[in-house]
């Protein structure tokens, strides 16, 4: 069961459109069961895309999931100062199990 | 809305065991809805599944873990419960404890998390 790969960190300007990629093997690609949470410090995870592209009632609609292949894409537009948190990538892994990504540190300039 | 809180020791002396509880509210351990969850998260790291249950008994751990955890429900106390056995400062870390839908892969309701330390 291996650790899917995000990039450690992102940057973006306030308005701007930013994507986080999360990359697996055979997990993401043959599943659609890719999650995304959002995590502020000191902060439980939040749930922010699951089924690779479905949100959750109350998550903005400035929050968008994507996949292609084995790889598997948040992108959040119109880029607020709110959004500067640690991202976490999901994903079944199969026989029952789920494995996380490294998490991407997002940073609005 | 459901709600999970954490509790246990903060500080455990290594090669004991870790034992933590998640009480739940607004939701019924028995309904069958939810996989009951435990994840933990390294200091300054990233997040890492321990493992879940089922009412039904069902149980699925991480592999890399599952020869020390054991994970259970009391459905009386509306409580979900975690063991983790010989445990060295490498199990330092936040746990949260969560929820997993039925039959799909990502957890909903999260609890606030709480730190345990091993350590002598």
């Amino acid at each position: 069961q291996s650790a899917l790969t995000q990039p450690a960190s992102v940057s973006g300007s306030p308005g701007q459109s930013i994507t986080i990629s999360c990359t697996g093997t055979s997990d993401v690609g043959s599943y659609n069961f890719v999650s995304w949470y959002q995590q502020h410090p000191g902060k439980a995870p939040k749930l922010m895309i699951f089924e690779v592209t479905k949100r959750p009632s109350g998550v903005s609609n400035r929050f968008s999931g994507s996949k292609s292949g084995n790889t598997a894409s948040l992108t959040i537009s119109g880029l607020q100062a709110e959004d500067e948190a640690d991202y976490y990538c999901c994903s079944y892994a199969g026989s029952s199990t789920v494995t996380f990504g490294g998490g991407t540190k997002l940073t609005v300039l | 809305q459901v709600q999970l809180q954490e509790s246990g020791p903060g500080l455990v002396k290594p090669s004991q065991t870790l034992s933590l509880t998640c009480t739940v509210s607004g939701a019924s351990i028995s309904s069958g809805d939810y996989y009951w969850s435990w994840i933990r998260q390294h200091p300054g790291k990233g997040l890492e599944w321990i493992g879940y249950i089922h009412y039904s008994g069902l149980s699925y751990y991480n592999p890399s873990l599952k020869s020390r955890i054991n994970i259970s429900l009391d459905t009386s106390k509306k409580q979900l419960s975690l063991k983790l056995s010989s445990v060295t400062a490498a199990d330092t870390a936040v746990y949260y404890c969560a929820t997993k839908p039925n039959s799909i892969y990502h957890f909903d309701y999260w609890g606030q998390g709480t730190l345990v330390t091993v350590s002598s």
